[in-house]
């Protein structure tokens, strides 16, 4: 099974800050990665696909970055509306596929 | 405007069964692959299994097999999660999700529903 870390577990910033997610898998899953964020009492909603692809509606200040078992979630400049929780997901051995334990962006 | 409505949860008794529904629209539903996510209270995702556009293919996480059924009813717009022998920790909001490919000819996850929650206890 693949195994996604994601680091840290909780991330405080305050808005404006630029915040970096990572996501670690245990062995390469080329570039078969997303991205979802999640606000308390809402469905995940996806942000980032492919690894790199911004899905459609999200903003610029969302990019992905990576590829084999190394990714970035960067979120340039945090709105108040970013404050979530982030979950990477790979899907390398689709149609199967494994998610990480999330990160908490919170306000610091 | 896609929409995924679940429905079917509550609470059950430990080794009873529980029949989960998820009513699509605003797309053509036969052309998608689907899948269930769950989440248990306070942690976090967990994909549950997938089925293809015309039910031939199902795939499940190992902690379900045997226990969990996926299908679809293509003409009613209908997704299921037929779930038996429940155990506490199947308990969860259990999501309806769509699957799309991608530009690299895999699927991902890009729309989902509210969720339904199940709680299994005595």
């Amino acid at each position: 099974e693949i195994v996604l870390t994601q680091s840290p577990a909780t991330l405080s910033l305050s808005p404006g800050e630029r915040a970096t997610l990572s996501c670690r898998a245990s062995q390469s899953v080329s570039s078969y990665l997303a991205w979802y964020q999640q606000k308390p009492g809402q469905a995940p909603r996806l942000l980032i696909y492919d690894a790199s692809n911004r899905a459609t509606g999200i903003p610029a200040r969302f990019s992905g970055s990576g590829s084999g078992t190394d990714f970035t979630l960067t979120i340039s400049s945090l709105e108040p509306e970013d404050f979530a929780v982030y979950y990477c997901q790979q899907r390398s051995n689709w149609p199967r596929g494994t998610f990480g334990q999330g990160t908490k962006v919170e306000i610091k | 405007e896609v929409q995924l409505v679940e429905s079917g949860g509550g609470l059950v008794q430990p080794g009873g069964s529980l029949r989960l529904s998820c009513a699509a629209s605003g797309f053509t539903f036969s052309s998608y692959w689907m899948s269930w996510v769950r989440q248990a209270p306070g942690k976090g995702l967990e994909w549950v299994a997938n089925i293809k556009q015309d039910g031939s293919e199902k795939y499940y996480v190992d902690s379900v097999k045997g226990r969990f059924t996926i299908s679809r009813d293509n003409a009613k717009n209908s997704l299921y999660l037929q779930m038996n022998s429940l155990r506490a920790e199947d308990t969860a909001v259990y999501y309806c999700a769509r699957e799309a490919r991608t530009d690299y000819d895999i699927f991902q996850i890009d729309y989902w529903g509210q969720g339904t929650l199940v709680t299994v206890s005595s």
